[in-house]
């Protein structure tokens, strides 16, 4: 199993408060991806970043921000949630971002936004 | 943008039974996955296709791309309880391996 592990695994927190999630890799791979996934619409790509400190939107980037200050750390912030961002989430790990090349994925946090 | 469709959504079968999941894609697909995920965990890689014509197998579970590179399905042969999950297909979306997922179809083995 590729090393990932997200954290925390669960969180429920209230409207208006900032949340943090992390993703740590011990594969030391470049390409790392932040998902929601939610009813209806699978996987949906928030962020990824191609190397430390280096970070691009994906289709559904409002709201969020991320940071790479390491390899192995890849942070999703979520400044002032709101109850649309009530989701499941994946982070993913790829070697060299290729389309010929899978990419692996955590465990999931699932956050409750009441 | 380019998106995927999954079908069936759901589908309960027999155990022993044989089944079909579709991917079908609105544009040429450079790059397909399949994954399976069991509820509350993540996603496993099951099988990677990129040429046209491309079949794979793992245990009982085939996956094909067809000529035109449009579609990808997800043969199943003799189900077992163990198949039970939700099966997503993803695509590449350019060359930062970026991925777009089918919404996934929710597979129920009954014993």
């Amino acid at each position: 199993d590729a090393g990932i592990t997200q954290s925390p695994r669960h969180k429920v927190t209230e409207t208006g408060t900032p949340v943090t999630l992390r993703c740590h890799q011990t594969e030391n791979h470049r390409y790392m991806y932040w998902y929601r996934q939610d009813p209806g619409h699978g996987l949906r790509l928030i962020h990824y970043s191609y190397g430390v400190k280096d970070t691009d939107k994906g289709e559904v980037s409002d709201g969020y921000s991320v940071s790479r200050s390491k390899t192995e750390d890849f942070l999703l912030t979520l400044e002032s949630a709101t109850s649309s961002q009530t989701s499941v989430y994946f982070c993913a790990i790829s070697p060299r971002g290729q389309s010929n090349q899978p990419q692996h994925f955590g465990d999931g946090t699932r956050l409750s936004i009441l | 943008s380019q998106e995927l469709e999954q079908s069936p959504q759901s589908l309960i079968v027999q155990e022993g039974k044989n089944l079909t999941i579709n991917c079908t894609s609105s544009k040429t697909l450079y790059g397909l996955y399949w994954y399976k995920q069991k509820y509350g965990e993540g996603l496993i890689f099951l099988m990677m296709l990129q040429k046209g014509g491309e079949e794979k197998s793992h245990e009982k579970i085939t996956a094909k791309l067809d000529e035109k590179k449009q579609q990808s399905s997800l043969h199943i042969t003799a189900s077992q309880p163990s198949h039970a999950g939700i099966y997503l297909c993803g695509a590449a979306a350019g060359n930062t391996g970026k991925l777009i997922f089918g919404q996934g179809t929710t597979l129920q083995v009954k014993p």
